[in-house]
This record gives C-alpha cells, sequence and structure tokens, in this order.
C-alpha cells in the first residue's frame, strides 16, 4: 500500500536551517507530484509548494521563495524539505503530501492538487 | 491567491444528527476543484471529497458534497461518534492552493 514516511521531530534555533525527508512506497515515485504541507500548533493547513520528482521541477508558494528548497533522490523515493533562517513562527507540523490516487474501482491517476495519502508529519520546533 | 473563508467556527452537535458546513471562496474556482478534509488530533488530514462532489475512495456515503463557483458546502447526514473533527476545504484550480481555516464539529 502507499506509505509516506517523514523523518523524525526537530528542534533548532532561530536562524539555523531544517531538512525533511519524505520516503514514498507502493507506487512509482517519479510519476506524482509531491506537495510540502505545514500546520502551525492549533492553527489551519498552509501549502509550502510541490516538487516534480521525475524532473525535479519546483513550485513555491511566494511566502516561503528565498527559505525553501524541495529536492528529491530517485535512487531512494525520497523528498527532501529544506527551511532556512528559521523563525519561531516556522514551529509546525510539516507534512508531505502525494497525488498518487487510488480509486475503489481500480484506477489510479495524478490528482493535480489533493491529496489522498499524506506522510505521518514531522514536528519541527524552533525556539532558542 | 484565493482566499477560503470557512463557516461556522464552531459546530456543537449530537452523535445523528445532520449537519451542513461551508466553504466560500474569495473568486471563482476554476473548474470546482475544491476538496474537503477531514482532520483528528494527532493525524494527518484525511480526503473526503474531491471535484466539489466526488467522495474519495472509502468514505462513507453519509458525507458529501456540494457547490460550484465561489460557494461550497460539505454535508454529513447523519453523524456517526468517529465524525466529530475539524473539516477544511482546499482548493486546487490554481495556484497557490489555499486551505479554509477550517470548522471544528464537537460533541455537543
Amino acid at each position: 500500500q502507499v506509505q509516506l514516511v517523514q523523518s523524525g521531530a526537530e528542534v533548532k534555533k532561530p536562524g539555523a536551517s531544517v531538512k525533511v525527508s519524505c520516503k514514498a512506497s507502493g507506487y512509482t515515485f517519479t510519476n506524482y507530484y509531491i506537495h510540502w504541507v505545514r500546520q502551525a500548533p492549533g492553527q489551519g493547513l498552509e501549502w509550502m509548494g510541490r516538487i516534480n520528482p521525475n524532473r525535479g521541477d519546483t513550485i513555491y508558494a511566494q511566502k516561503f521563495q528565498g527559505r525553501v528548497t524541495m529536492t528529491r533522490d530517485t535512487s531512494v523515493s525520497t523528498a527532501y524539505l529544506e527551511l532556512r533562517r528559521l523563525r519561531s513562527d516556522d514551529t509546525a507540523v510539516y507534512y508531505c503530501a502525494t497525488e498518487y490516487y487510488y480509486d475503489s474501482r481500480g484506477y489510479y491517476f495524478a490528482a493535480q492538487g489533493f491529496f489522498q495519502h499524506w506522510g505521518q508529519g514531522a514536528l519541527v520546533t524552533v525556539s532558542s | 491567491e484565493i482566499v477560503l473563508t470557512q463557516s461556522p467556527g464552531t459546530l456543537s452537535l449530537s452523535p445523528g444528527e445532520r449537519t451542513t458546513l461551508y466553504c466560500r471562496a474569495s473568486q471563482s474556482v476554476s473548474s470546482n476543484y475544491l476538496t474537503w478534509y477531514q482532520q483528528k488530533p494527532g493525524q494527518a488530514p484525511r480526503l473526503l471529497i474531491y471535484g466539489a462532489s466526488s467522495r474519495a475512495t472509502g468514505i462513507p456515503d453519509r458525507f458529501s458534497g456540494s457547490g460550484s463557483g465561489t460557494d461550497f458546502s460539505l454535508t454529513i447526514s447523519r453523524l456517526e461518534p468517529e465524525d466529530f473533527a475539524v473539516y477544511y476545504c482546499q482548493q486546487y484550480g490554481s495556484s497557490p492552493l489555499t486551505f479554509g481555516g477550517g470548522t471544528k464539529v464537537e460533541i455537543k
């Protein structure tokens, strides 16, 4: 079955960088975009951007431009999110999600922007 | 950027009741590309509805979505104990993808 397994919780100081990983299994990693979404404590969901695992091209939300880099390693079916110059308001759970969608009739397709499969989340705490 | 406004913020209901949650977009959502998710504490969101009205795989038929353009809704026909959670709408018709602020459905 489809699984996205993320790296563990991190504690970082303001100004530092963090890199979160997301290992995919159960489907062809390179065929479906991976997106990153974060959620601050007690808050809603915020889209950060996406990566095409096949070609490596990315789209970032304007808010994160210049501070975020999304990469992938196809040899291990893993996507990465790096966020730099961390601030206290970057404290959040960071989720990866794939556009792979499996239909009950046995079909699968690229969801093009919505997510049936999510990672378990990685808590990043930024504190001095 | 499309801003999604969900209402109400909180619903206090009893099991067995019917309820409707609303999501209004600041501009028309292209092709009605709107989804609904359910999220419980400590868990990732769970996809319920995509394309405004298509039920996702494995989702019970007590969940239904409707709407078009700027106004969308999610109806739960009969609340089960496991339905008490936070619900988010999300549009994927244009970049950036955006989410609503959520509606909490709590036990009365």
